[in-house]
């Protein structure tokens, strides 16, 4: 079946640092979808990404969609203690109705 | 507008029992969908609901089941529990095919088993 890995699972950096969290699905995918969600919260949509080589960009916040469409990243650039929480991406294979495949999630903590 | 709700938020429930969860999607919703959260799994899914139909499964035992209604609200029930159905059981809905658009999460129904 579809999987989709992210990493990296965990990841701590200090107030300003720049960080990075990847997706990478075993099939192409018609789409991807990132989600926060906050300690304590439910995911929340961030962004979805449908074209080959798609990059968009939410303020310090960059999505980028692979060209094979098989995978993604986020980079969050200067991050602040409100970046806080756990960051999913969410993958669905095209054709009908395919469930979506979401990744374990990258949980960042960001040390003011 | 009023966002998903998930009902009860909490559960205490005796390995053995079972249980029944709700989730009501936002007005004009016909999309829900089902995931199982747990510490160090991330979501798991465990069924679409579109239009009253079962759009897709995820790999749970049969003991796992759901439906949805005519009003898009949609119940999944687990029965005879089990020490590892403890979790944090999440409901989204969308307006079109789940991962088509947007999915907005409810707060989740956290289900302890004892």
């Amino acid at each position: 079946g579809q999987q989709v890995m992210q990493i990296p699972q965990y990841q701590h950096v200090q107030e300003g640092e720049d960080f990075t969290t990847y997706c990478n699905s075993s099939t192409t995918l018609s789409n991807i979808q990132w989600y926060k969600q906050r300690p304590g919260g439910h995911p929340v949509f961030l962004i979805q990404l449908v074209k080959s080589g798609e990059v968009k960009k939410q303020k310090r916040l960059t999505f980028q969609f692979g060209e094979a469409k098989k995978n993604s990243s986020l980079h969050i650039t200067a991050t602040q203690t409100t970046d806080v929480g756990t960051y999913f991406c969410a993958g669905r294979r095209s054709g009908g109705y395919q469930k979506v495949t979401f990744g374990i999630g990258t949980k960042l903590q960001v040390i003011p | 507008k009023a966002g998903v709700t998930q009902t009860p938020r909490y559960l205490i429930k005796t390995r053995g029992q079972q249980v029944t969860l709700s989730c009501s999607p936002i007005s004009g919703h016909r999309s829900v969908s089902w995931y199982q959260q747990t510490p160090g799994q991330g979501l798991q899914f465990l069924f679409e609901y579109f239009s009253e139909t079962q759009r897709n499964k995820g790999n749970f035992p049969g003991r796992f089941s759901g439906r949805q209604f005519s009003n898009s609200r949609s119940e999944m029930n687990v029965s005879t529990l089990e020490l590892g159905d403890s979790a944090l059981y999440l409901c989204a809905s969308s307006s079109t095919q789940t991962g088509g658009t947007e999915a907005f999460f409810g707060q989740g129904t956290r289900l302890t088993v004892v």
